[in-house]
């Protein structure tokens, strides 16, 4: 039950777009379209962006999309705004089933 | 409205035990799933469990097998942790969610309630 590989960090420019990476295995990512992403605003609790590789909940801004391809899965956001920064977090569904969630990427708008 | 509310938390002694509380309101609790999931200070999220809608399949991280037991009172719509041999590596906010087996993931989350194990 390895955790999942993200970048601690990324960063863009508002207007701009970035993607953050989520690396599994074959026995998370790459088995099963049950990756989801959550985002972390300071001191609360996370909250759904992405489920099922590439949807998104009701109410959820369409500049945030997901993808995957083999192990990794992405979530991309177009159009920063400083709203956007926090912590985000990808999770797969295991072959154990079990869920994983990755270490983590801190956004920053510059 | 839809939610969740965790109690429960506290300070306990390494090698104690607690029982952590989540209330659910607003939904159809005993036809969903439900998680937990921890948050040590200043690190990522941790999935620790799993208890579907029956109360009978239940999921754990190693890290917690063995020693925390989750389940549920559908009759009450709460969800429990029971959390026994604590370490302080325990130390972290818990929060419960609602989700199955991935497939919808954790779409509503609580405010998390904070366990400290310390001496």
């Amino acid at each position: 039950q390895s955790a999942l590989t993200q970048p601690p960090s990324v960063s863009g420019s508002p207007g701009h777009s970035v993607t953050i990476s989520c690396t599994g295995t074959v026995s998370d990512v790459g088995s099963y379209n049950r990756v989801s992403w959550y985002r972390q605003p300071p001191g609360t609790a996370p909250k759904l962006l992405i489920y099922a590789v590439t949807t998104r909940p009701s109410g959820v801004s369409d500049r945030f999309s997901g993808s995957k391809s083999g192990n990794t899965a992405s979530l991309t956001i177009s159009g920063l705004q400083a709203e956007d920064e926090g912590d985000y977090y990808c999770s797969s569904y295991t072959s154990s089933s079990t869920v994983v969630f990755g270490g983590g990427t801190k956004l920053t708008v510059l | 409205q839809v939610q969740l509310v965790e109690s429960g938390g506290g300070v306990v002694q390494p090698g104690g035990s607690l029982r952590l509380s989540c209330a659910a309101s607003g939904f159809t609790f005993d036809i969903e799933g439900m998680h937990w999931v921890r948050q040590a200070p200043g690190k990522g999220l941790e999935w620790l469990t799993l208890i579907l809608s029956n109360g009978n399949d239940k999921y754990y991280a190693n890290s917690v097998k063995g020693r925390f037991t989750i389940s549920r009172d559908n009759s009450k719509n709460t969800l429990y942790l029971q959390m026994n041999s604590l370490r302080a590596a325990d130390t972290a906010v818990y929060y419960c969610a609602r989700g199955g087996l991935g497939l919808s993931g954790l779409d509503v989350w609580g405010q998390g309630t904070t366990v400290t194990v310390s001496s």
